[in-house]
Parts: structure tokens; sequence; C-alpha cells
């Protein structure tokens, strides 16, 4: 099975910071991979696919990079509303695998 | 409205069986993959089964193969994961999600999982 490795797994920010969190695979995607927002208590929302691709709806300072191995989601001015977890699966291959989380709190 | 409601989760003793449902509304079942997805009190993503739109492909991570079934009823919209030797760390909420695709090129086709249920919370413990 692709491993998915996150970093950092914690992040304080405050509002209005650029944030950016790294995922890496054990081996290469392509680009394959996808974003995932989750508050306490709810399921997770998608964000980007295709690594960087925004799903419809998300706010425009979500972005996506990378190919292969490694890949990023940046926020480029955090919001009150953005203050999360977030975290990568890849679709590349079966069983879909998930990263660990970075979760994104207040500063 | 696309809708996906698990049912069948609670509390089960170590070495007991379960079996998941989730019920699916508003998109047309049988065109999409489904996949189990697990998350351990506190604890981050795990996805546990994958499985075809006519049920001929299944996948599951390496911690449940020979121990969890993934099944589906496609004349029902039903999705099923049958659960079997219980372990305390199998403890999670389960959810069901659709697997989307929005794009393809070439060959390769991409997506997420954009729909989930609410989860149903499986406590395993004597």
């Amino acid at each position: 099975d692709i491993q998915l490795t996150q970093s950092p797994s914690f992040l304080s920010a405050s509002v209005g910071d650029r944030v950016t969190i790294t995922c890496r695979a054990s081996q290469g995607i392509r680009s394959h991979l996808a974003w995932y927002q989750q508050k306490p208590g709810k399921a997770p929302k998608l964000l980007i696919y295709a690594a960087s691709t925004l799903q419809s709806g998300v706010p425009s300072r979500f972005s996506g990079s990378g190919s292969g191995t490694e890949f990023t989601l940046t926020i480029s001015s955090l919001q009150p509303e953005d203050f999360a977890t977030y975290c990568c699966q890849q679709l590349n291959s079966y069983p879909l695998t998930f990263g660990g989380g970075t979760k994104v709190e207040i500063k | 409205e696309v809708q996906l409601v698990e049912s069948g989760g609670g509390l089960v003793q170590p070495g007991g069986s379960l079996r998941l449902s989730c019920a699916a509304s508003g998109f047309t079942f049988s065109s999409y993959w489904m996949s189990w997805v697990r998350q351990a009190p506190g604890k981050g993503l795990e996805g546990v089964a994958n499985i075809k739109q006519d049920g001929s492909e299944k996948y599951y991570v390496g911690s449940v193969k020979g121990r969890f079934i993934i099944s589906r009823d496609n004349a029902k919209n039903s999705l099923y994961l049958q659960m079997n030797s219980l372990r305390a760390e199998d403890t999670a909420v389960y959810y069901c999600a659709r697997n989307w695709v929005g794009h393809c090129s070439g060959t390769s086709c991409y997506g997420g999982l954009d729909y989930w249920g609410q989860g149903t919370l499986v406590p395993v413990s004597s």
C-alpha cells in the first residue's frame, strides 16, 4: 500500500497568514492526490483533486501543487473558518490511503 | 440531493462481528466506486475498503484483510461492510463515501471522495 507522510502534523497560525502543508508519497502517484478539510465531529470535505484542481465552491485562497511524490496545499490568507484538520489522500492505486493529517490552530 | 446514511454501528465485544450499511440516494449508485473510511478517536482518516461499480473488484487495507468484507447491492442502492473478528484497534467512526471522478485526461481519471455519510461509531470493547 502507498504511504503518505504529511508535515507538519500541527501548525499554529494567525488570521491572514500564508500556510503551507506538505504531503509526501512513498512511491510516485502522478497527480492522483486529493486534499480534504475536516472540522471536529464532521465528515471530511473535498477541497482539491488531481493535486491542483479546486473542487467546486472551494474558495480560491486554497491551492495545491505537486506531482510524483511531493505535494503541497497552500492557504494564501488564513480565515477564521479555515482552522481545521487537513488531510491528503492518494487515488493512484487501491487501496486508497490517507496522510496522517495536519491540524491548523489559532496562534 | 446526494445522501449517504450509515447504520449498524454499536458496541461489540472483541472477536465479535458487525455489519454496517450505507443507504445511498440522490445519484446513480451503480455508476460509482464506493469506499469505507474510518477514523479512530483522536486519530486521522484510514481507508478501509473500496468496491467497483459492479462489485467485481474489491480492495482492503492490510489491517482488515481476511476479516472485513465490502459488498454492495445496486438494486437497493446500498453499500455494506461485514466486520468479523473485531479487535479493540478497529474502534472508530466508520464513514461511507462516494468515489467521484472530476475529469479524465487520456487514460487517467482524477477525482476524490466528494460525498460522505455522517459516520457510525463502532466501539470494540469488553
